[in-house]
C-alpha cells in the first residue's frame, strides 16, 4: 500500500525566510508520480508540480524548488524568500502509474504561515 | 478555459437528510475523481469515473453514498441519509490522460451534518 507522510503539521516563518517542507513516501511500485498541491485560504487545491519516478532531476520554478531523492523516498519542497501570499496548506501526493486511474494518496498537509 | 467547478460551496444539513453535490469537470476531461477530507484527516480518494463508467469506487465509505456521471459530463455525489461523520470537504478533480494526467481540483464543497 502506498503512504505519504508530511511530518511537519505547521511551520511559521517571517517574510523573506526560506522554508522547506518535507515529504516522505512509501510505495512498492517502481513507476509512480509525485505531486505538490497548494491550498490557499480560499480552499481550492492548486497544482504546483508533478514528478515521475524516473526523473530525479531537481526542479526550480521561480521561488519554488523541489528535491526528489529516491534513495530516501523523499520529495521535499522549498520556498525561497517566502512571502505572505505563500501562506497556505501544502499537500504532497503520490500515485502509482500502473494503478487504474492513478488515484492520489495524500499526506496530511503542512500549514505554512508567513508573517510580515 | 474554465476550471473544475463544484456546487454548492457550502451545505449545512441535519442528520438523516439527503444532500447532493455536483461537480463540473474541465471540458474534455474524461477522468473525474471525488475525494473528501474529514476534519483532522488526510484527503482520501472516494471514486473515479472514466467518462460515464465507474473505474474505481474502492474509496466509497458505504452504500449511503451514490455517485453518478450521466453522459460523461458532470457528476453528482449523493449522501442519503447523511450522518454526522460525513461532515468534511468534498473535492472533485478531473484529468485528461488516464495514467499520467495531472488532476486539477475544484474548490470543494464544505458539508456540515448537524
Amino acid at each position: 500500500a502506498q503512504k505519504v507522510t508530511q511530518a511537519q503539521t505547521e511551520i511559521s516563518v517571517v517574510e523573506k525566510e526560506d522554508v522547506t517542507l518535507d515529504c516522505v513516501y512509501e510505495t512498492r511500485d517502481t513507476t509512480y508520480y509525485l505531486f505538490w498541491y497548494k491550498q490557499p485560504p480560499s480552499g481550492e487545491l492548486v497544482f504546483l508540480i508533478r514528478r515521475n519516478s524516473f526523473d530525479e532531476q531537481n526542479e526550480i520554478s521561480g521561488r519554488y524548488s523541489w528535491n526528489f531523492q529516491k534513495s530516501t523516498s523523499s520529495f521535499n519542497f522549498t520556498i525561497t524568500a517566502s512571502q505572505v501570499v505563500d501562506s497556505a496548506v501544502y499537500f504532497c501526493a503520490l500515485s502509482e502509474a500502473k494503478a487504474a486511474g492513478n488515484k492520489l494518496t495524500f499526506g496530511g498537509g503542512t500549514r505554512v504561515l508567513v508573517k510580515p | 478555459e474554465a476550471g473544475v467547478t463544484q456546487f454548492p460551496s457550502h451545505s449545512v444539513i441535519e442528520k438523516g437528510q439527503t444532500v447532493t453535490l455536483r461537480c463540473d469537470p474541465i471540458s474534455g476531461h474524461d477522468n473525474l475523481y471525488w475525494y473528501r477530507r474529514v476534519m483532522g484527516k488526510e484527503i482520501k480518494f472516494l471514486l473515479h469515473f472514466v467518462k460515464e463508467s465507474k473505474q474505481d469506487e474502492s474509496g466509497m465509505p458505504n452504500n449511503r453514498f451514490l455517485a453518478e456521471r450521466t453522459g460523461g459530463t458532470y457528476s453528482t455525489l449523493k449522501v442519503q441519509p447523511a450522518e454526522l461523520e460525513d461532515s468534511g470537504v468534498y473535492f472533485c478533480a478531473s484529468s485528461q490522460v488516464r495514467y499520467q494526467g495531472t488532476q486539477y481540483f475544484g474548490p470543494g464543497t464544505r458539508l456540515l451534518v448537524l
